[in-house]
């Protein structure tokens, strides 16, 4: 079965330094992998997707098959950076079998 | 379009009572999903819909909870009873494609 890891619970950098959240994930197929976001108090909201490799916010993440990565990164992190980060897989381009990791809480202190 | 709309918000209720959580999802999505978000497991689906219809409701964790979609533009989860272990944010997501639109959850306190 398919699964995505991302090994830290909780992420603490400081405003202007560079941060990386961490994904795996284990399938032998092609998968579709996103990142989404919550920001306090709000709602879950699609952040980034791999198929658009576009840069949204100033992250992006980059499908790593041989590594079975997909990292998400920002060269400066910002204060209003600060919120849950959830990477999801899909195996069939369809949401209803999107499976998310267990989220990582980034704190970009000032 | 206002989104996926969920109500209550917040919810605080005692053990042992009916608990109800409602969804709209956003007009022409054909898929509705339920989830629930706590600290020590992050998201867990519970239950999707497709076309109104239940197509995997594996998620749901025991016989107290049930979910239904009466049309496209409607749909409840439902505890009964209600649990302090049942405390989490439940959130509903629509799709028409890959991505999920989620609504802002209900908080729901047991107490």
């Amino acid at each position: 079965a398919q699964r995505v890891t991302q090994p830290e619970k909780l992420l603490s950098v400081f405003k202007g330094a560079p941060v990386e959240l961490k994904c795996n994930y284990s399938y032998s197929g092609s998968p579709e992998l996103f990142w989404y976001v919550q920001y306090s108090r709000q709602r879950l909201q699609l952040l980034l997707r791999h198929i658009s490799r576009e840069s949204i916010k100033g992250f992006t993440a980059d499908l790593n098959k041989g590594e079975t990565s997909f990292h998400l990164k920002k060269p400066f992190a910002q204060e209003e950076d600060s919120a849950m980060y959830y990477c999801a897989l899909s195996l069939s381009g369809s949401a209803r079998q999107l499976t998310f990791g267990s989220g990582t809480q980034l704190t970009v202190l000032p | 379009d206002a989104g996926v709309i969920q109500s209550p918000r917040h919810e605080v209720t005692e053990m042992g009572q009916e608990v109800t959580l409602r969804c709209k999802p956003i007009s022409g999505h054909n898929s509705l999903f339920w989830y629930r978000q706590t600290m020590m497991r992050g998201l867990e689906l519970l239950i999707y819909f497709n076309n109104n219809v239940p197509i995997d409701d594996s998620g749901m964790p025991e016989d107290r909870f049930s979910a239904k979609m009466p049309n496209a533009s409607f749909s409840t989860l439902k505890i009964q009873p209600s649990e302090p272990r049942d405390s989490a944010v439940y959130f509903c997501a629509s799709s028409i494609g890959t991505a999920l639109l989620f609504g802002q959850g209900t908080r729901l306190t047991v107490v």
